[in-house]
């Protein structure tokens, strides 16, 4: 199995900042990776995929980066709306078995 | 417009059998990949099984053996069937779609139901 980390657990950031989010794989997953945001009570909503292509109406504060084992998630600017949990996952194994990471908070500082 | 509903759940005791159905419109569910995601209370997601188009399936080691996912074509309808539940199954169940990653492989999941709450409990 691919285990995916997330780092932090949970990250403070002030509105209008910058939020790095990181993603580690257990190993390869070339750039078969996506970010999913979710809010309280709400279901996961694709952000990026391809580990840098933005899904369909994803602002452009949103970006990815990475390929391998090493990716991450960087927000420009943080907007009120984006405080939430992230969750990196890998599409990549056969057979197909994909996996989560733990999640990381974004929290209002 | 996509859309997924799912439906099915509820307080099941263990051992117990549930189906779970997720209803599609806006798109043919049997002419993409489709997966069932559970999320456990206050928990991170875990993916638990996916249909393929061809019609092939696949299932994470903690439920195989035990659900199996299939669909109706003629009702546009993704199925779980949980049999032998435990009280680690419990869980919100979405089902969701992967979109076409490259070479027509399954990639990330673009669209996704609101979820239906499975608890399993005596």
């Amino acid at each position: 199995e691919i285990v995916m980390t997330q780092s932090p657990a949970t990250l403070s950031v002030s509105p209008g900042e910058r939020a790095t989010l990181s993603c580690r794989a257990s190993q390869s997953v070339s750039s078969n990776l996506a970010w999913y945001q979710q809010k309280p009570g709400q279901a996961p909503r694709l952000l990026i995929y391809g580990a840098s292509t933005r899904a369909t109406g994803i602002p452009a504060r949103f970006s990815g980066s990475g390929s391998g084992t090493e990716f991450t998630l960087t927000i420009s600017s943080l907007q009120s709306e984006d405080f939430a949990v992230y969750y990196c996952q890998q599409y990549n194994n056969w057979p197909p078995s994909d996996t989560f990471g733990q999640g990381t908070k974004l929290e209002i500082k | 417009e996509v859309q997924l509903v799912e439906s099915g759940g509820g307080l099941i005791q263990p051992g117990g059998s549930l189906r779970l159905s997720c209803a599609a419109s806006g798109f043919t569910v049997s002419s993409n990949y489709m997966s069932w995601v559970r999320q456990a209370p206050g928990k991170g997601l875990e993916w638990v099984s996916v249909i393929y188009s061809g019609g092939s399936t696949y299932y994470a080691d903690s439920v195989k053996g035990r659900f199996t996912i299939s669909r109706d074509n003629s009702k546009n309808t993704l199925y779980l069937q949980m049999n032998s539940l435990r009280a680690e199954d419990t869980a919100v169940y979405y089902c969701a779609r992967k979109r076409l990653a490259a070479a027509g492989q399954p990639g990330a999941f673009d669209y996704w139901g609101q979820g239906t709450l499975v608890t399993v409990s005596s």
